[in-house]
């Protein structure tokens, strides 16, 4: 099981990014996916879920902004981050299944003006 | 949303040692309580979920327990490589929500 996220980097607050994870070693269509973040020096702070069948869930700080997605032919998890602000500032990573069993390593999401 | 709160949040043991750590959850949530471990710089690792079954390949000197609103880690014997911060986080209801982390630290 692999899990590689990557597209964070240094953002304008109020801007967009868009989130990838790419996930390979195990059927990803079968699990729902999770993404969550961290603070620097803070600690975890779940952000989204999407079952297998693509249903999402939200935690409230991020509802309305954010958006979770999966492309199943192309193995790959989303999240659309709009309208940031500073405190979205975190690393950022994705996990499988309902239990979280296995997470990328993680990335850095800046929002700075 | 569910609150969970972890004691102590700092622990200082010795190897060797028997340590437990707590998670408080504001409301029941049955048995789906969760606990990870965190090593500086690294990814959360899963180590036990709902309550007390151990995630494959992490060491037996690991367990878990607990149902309602009050749950335990424990470690029956401290390695070196067990000091790390660790989490709890519960699935039972959304948003799903994690614990502010337990640091063990060596004494």
């Amino acid at each position: 099981v692999q899990l590689v996220e990557s597209g964070g980097g240094l953002v304008q607050p109020g801007k967009s990014l868009k989130l990838s994870c790419s996930a390979s070693g195990f059927t990803f269509s079968s699990y729902g996916m999770h993404w969550i973040r961290q603070a620097p020096g803070k600690g975890l702070d779940w952000v989204a879920y999407i079952s297998s069948s693509s249903g999402t869930v939200y935690a409230d700080a991020v509802k309305g902004r954010f958006t979770i997605s999966r492309d199943n032919a192309k193995n790959t998890l989303y999240l659309q981050l709009n309208s940031l602000k500073s405190e979205d500032t975190a690393i950022y990573y994705c996990a499988r299944g309902y239990s979280g069993d296995y997470w990328g390593q993680g990335v850095m999401v800046t929002v700075s003006s | 949303d569910i609150q969970m709160t972890q004691s102590p949040s700092v622990l200082s043991a010795s190897v060797g040692d028997r340590v437990t750590l707590n998670c408080k959850a504001s409301q029941n949530i049955n048995k789906y309580l969760n606990w990870y471990q965190q090593k500086l710089g690294e990814a959360p690792k899963l180590l036990i979920y709902n309550t007390n079954n151990l995630q494959t390949g992490i060491p037996s000197r690991f367990s878990g327990s607990g149902s309602g609103t009050d749950f335990t880690l424990t470690i029956s014997s401290l390695q070196p490589e067990d000091f790390a911060t660790y989490f709890c986080f519960q699935h039972n209801s959304w948003p799903g929500t994690f614990g502010g982390g337990t640091k063990l630290e060596l004494k």
